[in-house]
């Protein structure tokens, strides 16, 4: 089974730096999708950024980009200047042939 | 509607009795899942129901779980006796086709076994 882990259960940071967060995966799958999810205090959860495994070039949406390593099996996030209402728990999902299975999240803070 | 539905979104219900969570999915979406979210933890998949075919029901923990999708819509979460440990926030979340789609969320049903 495909499995999603995140190693850094709190992130805090200051506001305009720049923030990674960390993910890696396990899969015997070669087309995959990964993607980050963002979740307020609201609890609403908001798709942040997607990658398809067969594309080599990072996806990037505005101050977010990922870092995608597939033979690594990692994906990380990275926050450019980072503002306070990127204060939110983030999630790395990944998808192959079967459901959607999520990591355990990064609760991050961004501080003023 | 504009958007994924969950009803109630808090429920407080006593040991031992059965609750219903409702989902109304975004219309035309073919794909819907159930997740459960323990305070300050991960999404624990529990369910996935795809077009006509057959559920995915490999997340649901004990037979005291069960979900149904009506007409390729609406979906309800029963959970029957419950516990205190199913105490926990239930996500529901829809998307187009299913497979590698962006899901969209509702806000979720607040569950608290008292």
């Amino acid at each position: 089974a495909q499995t999603v882990t995140q190693s850094q259960p709190e992130m805090s940071v200051q506001e305009a730096e720049t923030v990674t967060l960390s993910c890696t995966y396990d899969t015997s799958e070669n087309n995959y999708y990964l993607f980050w999810y963002k979740q307020p205090p609201s609890r609403q959860m908001i798709l942040v950024i997607r990658q398809e495994a067969y594309k080599q070039q990072n996806a990037t949406e505005n101050r977010f980009s990922v870092n995608f390593q597939k033979a690594a099996k990692s994906f990380s996030l990275k926050i450019s200047d980072s503002q306070l209402g990127d204060t939110a728990m983030y999630f790395c999902a990944y998808q192959g042939a079967q459901k959607l299975v999520f990591g355990q999240g990064t609760r991050l803070t961004i501080n003023p | 509607g504009a958007g994924v539905s969950q009803s109630p979104s808090n429920k407080v219900t006593e040991k031992g009795k059965d609750v219903e969570l409702r989902c109304d999915p975004i219309s035309g979406h073919t794909a819907l899942y159930w997740y459960r979210q323990s305070l300050g933890q991960g999404l624990e998949f529990l369910i996935y129901f795809q077009g006509n075919s057959a559920p995915d029901k490999s997340g649901l923990p004990s037979d005291r779980f069960s979900a149904e999708r009506t007409g390729g819509s609406v979906s309800t979460l029963t959970i029957q006796r419950t516990q205190q440990e199913d105490s926990a926030v239930y996500l529901c979340a829809s998307s187009l086709e299913g497979l590698n789609e962006k899901l969209f969320f509702g806000s979720g049903t607040q569950l608290s076994v008292l």
